[in-house]
């Protein structure tokens, strides 16, 4: 079992680029959320998706966007990225009120 | 606004001795609290959890303790290994209102000499 299978693991960006994270899950849970790890500043969510067709605003939601077009895929995009957009980005998955998975993150440097 | 609080960044502790790992929160509605591990260039992954009905749940050598009134919860690891190194982050959320949206610390790094 994969669990959640996060690309790329790793990007270098120009400011004002389009990138998308890409995270897909095999375990059908409903919920999925992104967050980004900061030093210092733990992990903080950029938005979520109860289930399919429905997704929310989390702490930092400006600058990303989000789609949930079916169970298992939840991409974060991008539109313009900018160098405070440097971060670590995680995926998880979870069943409602359960315990979240998360992927093994995607490091991604806005220059 | 920072609504859980992991006032030490790093702990450093021999093995054998026992890691105390502290957490501190503010919003009483949280009713769940977790702690993850995150090794680097991993994701975080699950360790223990306790709900607010309880007071400590315990995983083998992994102790969650939790201090409603005080609003602190910490994380006791006995003995400790030196595999146990590795970034903890405490997370909390309020069952009936955030559908499971996670609020974590900042993290405290620990590292278990051998």
């Amino acid at each position: 079992i994969a669990g959640i299978t996060q690309a790329p693991t790793s990007q270098i960006l120009a400011a004002g680029r389009r990138m998308t994270l890409r995270c897909t899950q095999d375990m059908r849970h409903n919920a999925m959320y992104w967050y980004r790890q900061d030093l210092g500043l733990g992990l903080r969510l950029i938005h979520y998706s109860n289930t399919a067709g429905t997704t929310g605003k989390g702490e930092v939601p400006d600058g990303y966007s989000v789609s949930r077009a079916n169970t298992d895929d939840f991409p974060l995009t991008l539109a313009s990225a900018v160098p405070s957009q440097t971060s670590v980005y995680f995926c998880a998955s979870s069943r409602p009120l359960g315990i979240q998975y998360f992927g093994a993150g995607t490091r991604l440097s806005v220059l | 606004d920072q609504q859980v609080k992991q006032n030490s960044p790093s702990l450093s502790v021999q093995e054998g001795r026992i890691s105390i790992l502290n957490c501190d929160y503010t919003n009483s509605m949280f009713d769940y609290f977790l702690w993850y591990k995150k090794y680097p260039a991993e994701g975080p992954t699950f360790l223990i959890s306790i709900s607010s009905i309880k007071d400590k749940n315990e995983d083998g050598r992994f102790t969650v303790f939790l201090n409603k009134s005080a609003k602190h919860l910490s994380l006791h690891i006995v003995p400790s290994q030196p595999g146990d190194s590795a970034v903890y982050f405490c997370a909390a959320f309020a069952g009936g209102t955030s559908y499971g949206k996670l609020t974590f610390g900042q993290g405290t790094i620990l590292t278990v000499h051998p």
